[in-house]
């Protein structure tokens, strides 16, 4: 079946530009998740959306940053006046939600920002 | 808060080497624990998890990886690593059964390359 689809996969801006990042999660999957990877930074958690729960924004690093999960499938990590330090992997994941938590997460192959 | 630390950022090993990845975690209640890896290319995806159980876990590949409760830690293992295991290797965890959240965190990641 279909996996997690994100677009673009490449993404080059100019700084100062805001970006919009699209992740379609896996069909059922009440959870999605926005992942930043970078060289030598591992995934650096951003935010979390869970079923209608408010979602857990705690990894965001400034307030440039948000994300919506709209009718609970579709999402959109939303960049504003972009700095060169963004630039980065940006991978999103969702998973199935179970009261043990051990459902795996599914991923995207990420877009690629580059921030010029 | 939670976190993962892997203290082994690059690995260079011959192949029929056996190869160990170290990873501690902290938090203090009942978790799950993750490893993912990463192929040259690909996407990530999941090697195998610790939710509960036996506390010696065995995935894909001939991969394994025991949970010590004590040192709040999750190694992995392989005992004769082929070239085909270069990628990058990523520890992960969350809160297990009667958590509040999935959220799931992630390591810095180990970077393991196989010479043949």
């Amino acid at each position: 079946g279909a996996g997690v689809s994100q677009s673009p996969s490449n993404k080059v801006t100019e700084k100062g530009k805001d970006v919009e990042l699209r992740c379609d999660p896996i069909s059922g999957h009440t959870a999605l998740y926005w992942y930043r990877q970078s060289l030598g930074q591992g995934l650096e958690f951003l935010i979390y959306f869970q079923g209608n729960s408010a979602p857990d924004k705690s990894g965001l690093p400034s307030d440039r940053f948000s994300a919506e999960r709209t009718g609970g499938s579709v999402s959109t990590l939303t960049i504003q006046r972009t700095q060169q330090e963004d630039s980065a992997v940006y991978l999103c994941a969702s998973s199935l939600v179970l009261a043990g938590g051990n459902s795996p997460l599914h991923f995207g192959n990420g877009t690629r920002l580059t921030v010029t | 808060a939670q976190s993962v630390s892997q203290h082994n950022h690059h690995v260079i090993l011959s192949e029929a080497a056996s190869l160990e990845l170290g990873c501690n975690y902290s938090y203090g209640g009942t978790v799950n624990l993750f490893w993912y890896v990463q192929y040259p290319g690909q996407h990530l995806q999941l090697l195998l998890k610790y939710f509960s159980g036996d506390p010696l876990v065995k995935g894909i590949k001939g991969f394994e990886a025991e949970f010590i409760k004590s040192k709040f830690s999750f190694n992995l293992r392989k005992p004769s690593v082929q070239w085909s295991d270069t990628a990058e290797y990523f520890c992960a965890v969350n809160q297990g059964y009667g958590g509040a959240t999935n959220k799931l965190i992630f390591g810095t990641g180990t970077l393991l390359a196989v010479q043949p």
